[in-house]
């Protein structure tokens, strides 16, 4: 059974800084991973998409990595915002028909300080 | 606008009560799923479908029932509330295929669901 894990929990840093979120997994028959966004109380925002195949997509400031063999994949933020505050998810999605099948870890919780 | 659209946003239910969770795509997706929220868990699959005509359990399937008749709607039903059943409820559609853009998971924006 696939297992993801985020690290940290939550996160705190002053406006402007770097910043790096972790994600792992224990099955590396992966067919793609997907970092979300959510903000309190809302739906999910899909930040970028990384496919089995590849090794790291980008978006603006957002630079997102994967290692396959290590199980391992990393959010970097560049110069964070407040508005960056929320919670990032990262999700595996499964090989063949269960593409559609997300395993989620529990996020980190970004809190970008002025 | 194109996307996942769920309703209704908040129900309240009360134990053994029974009612459907509405999901709608405009995207042409296959695939489409049902996901639960709770505090400290994480999301968590409930039942997933890869196509008209097609569903599967996944991870916490008890208590619930799907269909999907058409490639746009996958309703979610909740045969007897229980207050366990307390969540939010997320849908998805994604597409795997040729073509830019074409792949990927949308999310409606949730139903807020309280079982008393």
């Amino acid at each position: 059974k696939q297992e993801v894990t985020q690290i940290p929990a939550a996160l705190s840093v002053p406006e402007g800084e770097n910043l790096v979120l972790n994600c792992s997994f224990t099955d590396s028959a992966i067919y793609n991973l997907q970092w979300f966004r959510q903000d309190p109380g809302k739906g999910l925002t899909s930040l970028l998409l990384i496919q089995s195949s590849q090794r790291e997509q980008t978006s603006g400031r957002l630079n997102a990595s994967l290692d396959k063999s290590s199980g391992r994949s990393t959010l970097y933020i560049a110069a964070s915002q407040p508005g960056d505050s929320a919670t990032y998810l990262c999700a595996v999605g499964g090989l063949g028909g269960t593409a559609s099948k997300l395993t989620f870890g529990t996020g980190t919780r970004l809190q970008v300080t002025l | 606008n194109a996307g996942v659209t769920q309703t209704p946003k908040f129900q309240v239910l009360k134990t053994g009560q029974s009612m459907t969770l509405q999901c709608a795509q405009d995207m042409n997706h296959e695939y489409m799923s049902w996901y639960r929220q709770d505090p400290g868990m994480g999301l968590r699959l409930i039942h997933y479908s890869v196509g008209a005509g097609i569903t599967d359990q996944g991870e916490v399937p008890n208590g619930y029932n799907v269909s999907r008749s058409t490639t746009e709607d996958f309703p979610l039903r909740l045969l007897s509330a229980a207050p366990s059943q307390t969540s939010v409820y997320f849908c998805a559609s994604s597409y795997f295929g040729p073509g830019q853009g074409a792949h990927g998971y949308t999310f409606g924006s949730g139903t807020r669901l309280t079982v008393v």
